[in-house]
Formats: C-alpha cells, sequence, structure tokens
C-alpha cells in the first residue's frame, strides 16, 4: 500500500532552468497539498489542489510558481526560471477528502531542490 | 493569522528519560486542531499525536502524550521512555475548524531537533 510518491528525491538546476517536482498521491485521494520548507523552517503552505481545480494558492508566489493535478497523472509543481532563494524541500501530502476532523494529511519524502 | 512557535531549536535527552517539547500559538479561533509532526532523517513528515481543542482530555499515544492548556495556548508533547529512534526534528502545528476557507491549511513552527543520547 504505497504512500505519498515524490520524485525526484534530489534535483539540482542551475539559475534559470526550469524545474518540474512530482507527486503521486495515495491511491485513492483525490486531494493534494503542497508545502515548501525552507533552511532551518518549518513548513510552509503553497497551494491546495482536487483533481483538474486548483482550490486555493494563496501560498504561492505570484510568479514562475504554477501547480496542476490533472484527470490522470501525477500532481506538478512547475517552477520557472528557478533563482537561488528557491532552494528549499518541497513537500506533497495527500487526503483522501477535504480535511476534517477524522481525516489525516499524508506526506511524501519531499523533493531537495537546489539551484546553482 | 494564526502563528505556531517554537522557541527552543534544539533538545537532548538521555535514553529512557523522559523530555518535553514546548509549542506556543497564536488564535482567534475558538475550534481548532493541533497536531505534532516528527520529521527523521529520511524528511519523512511523521504524524505523531493530535489533539482536538474542544476535548479537554490530553491525547496519548503509547509514549506520546500532549499537555493541552487551552487558556495559556499551549501545547507540549512529552515522550516517556525515549528510545533512539525518537532522533528527528519535531514540528508542531496549528489547523482552522472545519468549514472555514482556511482549512486546507496546516501551520507550522521552526521545529526543533531532538537528540537521545545512548
Amino acid at each position: 500500500n504505497a504512500g505519498v510518491m515524490q520524485n525526484p528525491r534530489h534535483l539540482v538546476r542551475r539559475r534559470g532552468q526550469e524545474a518540474r517536482l512530482r507527486c503521486s498521491p495515495v491511491k485513492g485521494h483525490s486531494h493534494v497539498y503542497w508545502y515548501r520548507q525552507l533552511p532551518e523552517e518549518g513548513l510552509k503552505f503553497m497551494v491546495y489542489l482536487q483533481k483538474e481545480n486548483i482550490i486555493d494558492e494563496s501560498g504561492m508566489p505570484k510568479e514562475r510558481f504554477s501547480a496542476e493535478f490533472p484527470k490522470e497523472g501525477p500532481s506538478i509543481l512547475r517552477i520557472q526560471q528557478v533563482v537561488r532563494g528557491d532552494s528549499a524541500a518541497y513537500f506533497c501530502a495527500s487526503s483522501p477528502l477535504r480535511l476534517s476532523s477524522s481525516s489525516e494529511l499524508f506526506f511524501g519524502s519531499g523533493t531537495q531542490l537546489s539551484v546553482l | 493569522a494564526q502563528t505556531v512557535t517554537q522557541s527552543q531549536p534544539e533538545m537532548s535527552v538521555q535514553e529512557a528519560e523522559t523530555v518535553t517539547l514546548s509549542c506556543t500559538y497564536d488564535t482567534s479561533e475558538s475550534d481548532y486542531y493541533l497536531f505534532w509532526y516528527k520529521q527523521p532523517p529520511s524528511r519523512q513528515m511523521i504524524l505523531v499525536i493530535r489533539q482536538e481543542a474542544y476535548k479537554q482530555q490530553n491525547a496519548t499515544e503509547n509514549r506520546f502524550s500532549v499537555n493541552f492548556q487551552k487558556a495559556a495556548k499551549s501545547f507540549s508533547l512529552k515522550i516517556s521512555d525515549s528510545q533512539l529512534g525518537d532522533a528527528a526534528m519535531y514540528f508542531c502545528a496549528y489547523r482552522s475548524p472545519i468549514g472555514t476557507g482556511a482549512n486546507s491549511k496546516l501551520t507550522f513552527g521552526k521545529g526543533i531537533t531532538l537528540s537521545v543520547r545512548p
């Protein structure tokens, strides 16, 4: 019973390149959340998606960042023209329903993005 | 906006002893959820324990228990009989009540690094 799968585990990009981070939620989960963890910091919410819909993107930077969760396939977090400040661990989490008192958020192991 | 504060960056405990990790939060809401997550070196975020604010009884999960002081907005984690496998970063987190637009987000503290001495 696979949990949340994120790949790649490590991603190195040069400034100006694009980064694409993938997340496959727990089988049967239709809600995906992306968080970013900067060094020495806790996780910060970025975006919440359902299949084919962005529900809450209040934590996403206004430029260069986008996310999708298509009907088929994994959720993708895309960062265009990366800068050094984008270096961080990016975590994906999923839940079967919109979060309620009984639903738990399941996290992946994250993708560590390093921008040279 | 809600904030979560973990003021201790590091703590150390002797194996088999008890340690308490502190967390305070700020909110104007009366109902909410609080969590402790463990992040070992593998980076996997593991839910340790959760507490519903409307419940007066402190949550307990085996060796892990919380001291929830709602009036003081304090939510500490106690680890009894510490084991080497408990060494990790621990994050306190807050979630708004059901039905609000914000309930899709977890707000995390900065975390505390716990080391366990053999």
